[in-house]
Formats: structure tokens, sequence, C-alpha cells
């Protein structure tokens, strides 16, 4: 059972422009989320994260949306630049003495910004 | 600081050969992970060490033990390899006070390939 899905293997962008990348979750225990981008042949680096108590975070050029009621995350990336180009990971986790900060993934979207 | 490093980078096994990835730490945190990473898949958490001196299986932990050493280093054993082992393997760490979610930081990765 995939609890966190990223229902887009890919998407391409042309610079300049937004990127939006979606992210749905099933578990409603999860309360915090997370954005990870990855390079090829390096480890995954934090982006962006939001708790559940709020609807939006923004650092720079990139937003995070949270539809709690939809259990569905976006990220937005404005401007998208050619070094956005990466494999973008979604994350979720829930608080508590139990999780010991667990992160469920999903499977990745791979953006790809053209000049 | 060096933040999460790994040993090695990249490995070739025989099947039913052992050997032990190495993980280490530089920034005080609490706890550890280890993940593999499969195309399509994502991140899956193998095992993980929510303090020093405790381990737990995560979502695929067979075929594989864990050390946490001490408050720095966690290590990923591979008893007897075999084939389905082959992916690339994260370790990744991060502080948890109070039940908190706290970001994960994570290692540049081992490529190991089972032959």
């Amino acid at each position: 059972d995939q609890q966190v899905k990223q229902n887009s293997p890919s998407l391409s962008v042309q610079e300049g422009r937004i990127s939006i990348l979606n992210c749905d979750y099933t578990n409603s225990m999860f309360d915090y989320f997370l954005w990870y981008k990855k390079y090829p042949a390096e480890g995954p680096t934090f982006l962006i994260s939001i708790s559940s108590i709020k609807d939006k975070n923004e650092d720079g050029r990139f937003t995070v949306f949270l539809n709690k009621s939809a259990k569905h995350l976006s990220l937005h990336i404005v401007p998208s630049q050619p070094g956005d180009s990466a494999v973008y990971f979604c994350a979720a986790s829930a608080s508590g003495g139990t999780s010991y900060g667990k992160l469920t993934f999903g499977q990745g979207t791979i953006l790809t910004v053209h000049p | 600081n060096a933040g999460v490093t790994q040993t090695p980078k990249f490995q070739v096994l025989k099947t039913g050969q052992s050997m032990t990835l190495q993980c280490a730490q530089d920034m005080n945190h609490n706890s550890m992970y280890w993940y593999r990473q499969d195309p399509g898949m994502g991140l899956r958490l193998i095992y993980y060490s929510a303090s020093e001196g405790t381990t737990d299986k995560g979502e695929v932990p067979n075929g594989y033990n864990v050390s946490r050493l001490n408050k720095r280093e966690f290590s990923l054993r591979l008893e007897s390899a075999a084939p389905s082992q082959t992916s690339v393997y994260f370790c990744a760490s991060t502080r948890i006070f109070g039940g908190a979610v706290e970001t994960q930081y994570f290692g540049p990765g081992t490529r190991l390939l089972v032959l």
C-alpha cells in the first residue's frame, strides 16, 4: 500500500515558467511533509517543508501548498531554472513519540527545465 | 562539518558474499536511518535507530542487520547478498526532540551491485 504517491513520473517545463509537482497521501496520521531534491549520484537534499497546521510555506522561488481535506500537497517553483532539473521526492511523517521521525517517500518526479 | 558520510561509494558483490555499509554523522543527531532506493519505488526504510543503543525494523528489513555503534555511527550489514539487494543505499540522520519531526539529512549513497 503506497501511502505517499507522486503520480507524475516526469515533468518538462520551459525556463522561466512555473513548475508544479504534485503529491497525494492516504495516511491521516501524517502531519509533516517535506520535499527533497536529488541529483544523479548524490543523496537527497532538503528543499522545503510544511506542517499540517499551515496550508502554505514559501522559501524564495519554492512554495509548498497543503490541502488537508484532499490529502494533497504541491510544490511550485517560480521561475523555473535549468539548474532545477532533478528528481523531486515528496515525503511525509507523523509526529509523536512512536514515529521516531520515520519518513515515507513518494516514487519521485523527474523535472526537466529546458533553456 | 562533513554532515553524513558513507563508505564505500560503490561495491560489487557475488551472491552469498557479505559486507557492511558504514555511515557516520557529525551533527550530534540522535536518530539515524538506512534507506534503499530502487527505480520507480522512491526511498524505502530498511532499519532505523531512534537513539543510541536502540534499533528497529522499517518497511523492508529482510536480509539486513544493523548496528548502532555509538551516537555517530550506524552500520548496515548484508550477511548473504542476493541479486534483489542490488540498489542504492542511503543513510540519513536527524534530531528527534519531544516527538517533533525535523529535517533528515542524507549521505551521498552507496551503490551496490550483487551478481
